[in-house]
């Protein structure tokens, strides 16, 4: 079975500009969550929907936003890069809200 | 704040010499610890789910166990391949977000 798959794989952005990132779950899993990780710490959570819902939000700022389609796939949108958005973007995936979290295998933005 | 805290930050090996990774947790209520593997530049990847102190799980090199405040990952006579970074992460409640450590990056040298 495929796992979580995430596009593009790598992603170079000049400060300012807009960027979409795309995330399929594992098949059958309804619930995405998405996680920035910074070189050297650990993921940092962003969003989770379940059933097309937002059902969470981190600490990040409105730039940050998300949602998720009926076929349980989902897209992230940040506005205004800042530099300090350069990191990898995980997304993860379970079967329900109480269920493991798998994750997919990335995509690292670069923003200069 | 849940906290998740990480020891140590980089531990190196010898092929063969076995040792443990330690997380402590501070949090209002615990309803999962979860250990994850995770490869430079990629995503990380799932390996135990511990709900209750006492628990234990094992996979091939790796053992995991819970107490009330904190989680080891035991690792035996590790191998080169075992080099990578663990992540320890928490879940309070069913519909909360994990809240990982920073993780410790373990490398094994033959």
């Amino acid at each position: 079975d495929a796992g979580v798959t995430q596009s593009p794989t790598h992603l170079i952005k000049t400060r300012g500009q807009h960027v979409t990132l795309r995330c399929s779950p594992i098949s059958g899993h309804k619930s995405v969550s998405w996680y920035q990780q910074v070189l050297g710490q650990g993921p940092q959570f962003i969003f989770q929907y379940y059933e097309k819902e937002e059902r969470g939000r981190g600490n990040f700022p409105d730039r940050f936003s998300a949602r998720q389609f009926p076929n349980y796939s989902s897209e992230l949108n940040v506005n205004a890069l800042l530099l300090g958005d350069s990191a990898l973007y995980l997304c993860a995936s379970t079967a329900d809200r109480d269920y493991e979290q798998y994750f997919g295998p990335g995509t690292r933005l670069t923003v200069t | 704040e849940d906290q998740v805290t990480q020891s140590p930050e980089a531990l190196r090996l010898q092929e063969g010499e076995s040792s443990s990774l330690n997380c402590s947790y501070t949090v209002s209520g615990l309803r999962g610890l979860f250990w994850y593997r995770q490869d430079p530049g990629k995503g990380p990847e799932f390996l135990f789910t511990l709900y209750s102190a006492g628990e234990e799980k094992e996979k091939e090199r790796l053992k995991a166990t819970l107490t009330k405040k904190e989680s080891f990952l035991h690792i035996t006579a590790p191998k080169p391949e075992d080099s990578a970074t663990y992540l320890c992460a928490v879940q309070v409640s069913g519909n909360t977000p994990l809240v990982f450590g920073k993780g410790t990056r373990l490398s094994v040298i033959a």
